[in-house]
């Protein structure tokens, strides 16, 4: 069975950093690409953007480049969201999502969400 | 940046009575568009691909129409778990992909 699991929620301060994991089993790591969607509370979903973890080839939304690096483990089959320096406008649910397919460029199955909270 | 917009926001419907949910994008995305469904406390879950093709798991009752710039959800009838939000997307210009702000269906 294909799954992903993410780390668990998350309370920051402000300029603190922060790691969340997302850990894929029952299929080939390597080749599919990994994705990172965002809920803000009582908002919609947002896209972060995507990582290949067989070379690390890694696209940002316009939005999130430069506020967020994503990176890939393929030894431990583990992706990963990475903040140097948290605002309180990072707080939200963060969803991470296989490739449905190889080549296909569409997410499901998606992890169960890590909640980051960032608050003074 | 494409953007969708779907509509309605809220739409109140009962149980065993047809939704029809609409995602319509800025710019034409071809067959680019999937939908997802999402209920609070739960993972995503992707119900539509390439605009009608089901995913492995999406019930029958759920179909999905269009191309170019209008796209439509449909459950032909409305069973309890249905009730969530359902959120489009699209990938035309890969990599760059985005979500409709979402339309939330609730029970009547």
């Amino acid at each position: 069975e294909v799954q992903l699991v993410q780390s668990g929620a998350e309370v920051k301060k402000p300029g603190e950093s922060l790691k969340i994991s997302c850990k894929g089993s029952g299929y080939d790591f390597s080749n599919y690409w990994i994705a990172w969607v965002r809920q803000m509370p009582g908002k919609g979903l947002e896209w972060v953007g995507i990582i290949y973890p067989g070379d690390s080839d890694t696209r940002y939304s316009p939005s999130f480049q430069g506020q967020v690096t994503l990176s890939a483990d393929k030894s431990i089959n583990t992706a990963y969201l990475h903040w140097n320096t948290l605002k309180a406008s990072d707080t939200g649910i963060y969803y991470c999502a296989r490739e449905a397919a190889v080549a296909s460029k569409w997410f499901g199955p998606w992890g169960q969400g890590t909640l980051v909270t960032v608050s003074s | 940046e494409i953007v969708l917009t779907q509509s309605p926001a809220t739409l109140s419907l009962s149980p065993g009575e047809r939704a029809t949910l609409s995602c319509r994008a800025s710019q034409g995305v071809d067959i680019y568009l999937a939908w997802y469904q999402l209920k609070p406390g739960q993972a995503p879950r992707l119900l539509i691909y390439d605009a009608s093709k089901r995913a492995s798991d999406t019930p029958a009752r759920f179909s999905g129409s269009g191309s170019g710039t209008d796209f439509t959800l449909t459950i032909s009838r409305l069973e309890p778990e249905d009730f969530a939000s359902y959120y489009c997307q699209q990938r035309a210009r890969w990599p760059e992909n985005t979500f409709g702000q979402g339309t939330k269906l609730e029970i009547k």
